[in-house]
């Protein structure tokens, strides 16, 4: 149990669903992030939130839409997905730059997605 | 860019030592981490280097040569249980975030 928690674990949709993956982190940490990491792929950062502010978006297809309404909470949503999408979303939290020290990012258990 | 190389696949017995290489190209340099990854579970940390030299954590150590791009992860005393990924990350920053390149990870089999 790292204090990062996300839901749903497991998530099954068709490509014209709309959806939204849930993380939550309990941790007191300023910055979030969002990664994607497929079979035989290394981690893919997708986004980072910095104190409630994208500060991040490396180049994700507008099918994916974050929001972070608070430094505690951070949501992936997912409209008209590809099958190539399919993948584990792993969503990490850490204290942030301006606290110092290494900023060890720690992930929550992950959603494991399948686009039909 | 951020280039990280580390090896695919690695065997060791149980009890023995395995050391996990690590090269890096990275501007921006501001720490190297490992994380171990079981099959199907979340990353979780090990260990962080941001200075030369060697970080040692119980069974695990992690050596980091900023001038060479390149850091090891040692595990000693190995056992069943250390059957895993072991990620190496690079972070840097640009923001008052920092981000991190992962390498493809070494799955590492530990057997009798």
């Amino acid at each position: 149990e790292t204090g990062v928690t996300q839901t749903p674990r497991h998530l099954v949709m068709g490509m014209t669903n709309k959806k939204s993956l849930k993380c939550e982190q309990h941790l007191g940490h300023n910055a979030m992030y969002w990664y994607k990491q497929s079979a035989k792929k290394p981690l893919e950062l997708m986004f980072v939130y910095s104190l409630e502010e994208r500060v991040e978006n490396n180049s994700v297809p507008s099918r994916f839409s974050p929001e972070c309404p608070n430094s505690s909470h951070l949501f992936l949503h997912l409209h008209t997905l590809q099958p190539e999408d399919s993948a584990l979303y792993l969503c990490a939290s850490s204290q942030g730059r301006q606290q110092g020290g290494p900023d060890t990012q720690y992930f929550g258990p992950g959603t494991r997605l399948t686009v039909l | 860019g951020q280039n990280i190389d580390q090896p695919t696949e690695m065997t060791a017995t149980e009890g023995a030592i395995v050391q996990i290489n690590c090269t890096y190209q990275t501007s921006g340099f501001n720490g190297l981490f490992w994380y171990q990854q079981h099959a199907g579970e979340a990353p979780t940390f090990l260990s962080y280097n941001v200075l030369d030299g060697l970080e040692e954590k119980g069974r695990f150590s992690s050596f980091l040569s900023r001038s060479k791009g390149y850091s090891y992860l040692l595990l000693k005393e190995l056992q069943m249980k250390d059957s895993a990924s072991y990620l190496c990350a690079v972070r840097y920053y640009n923001t008052n975030a920092g981000k991190s390149t992962f390498g493809d990870g070494t799955t590492l089999t530990v057997k009798p």
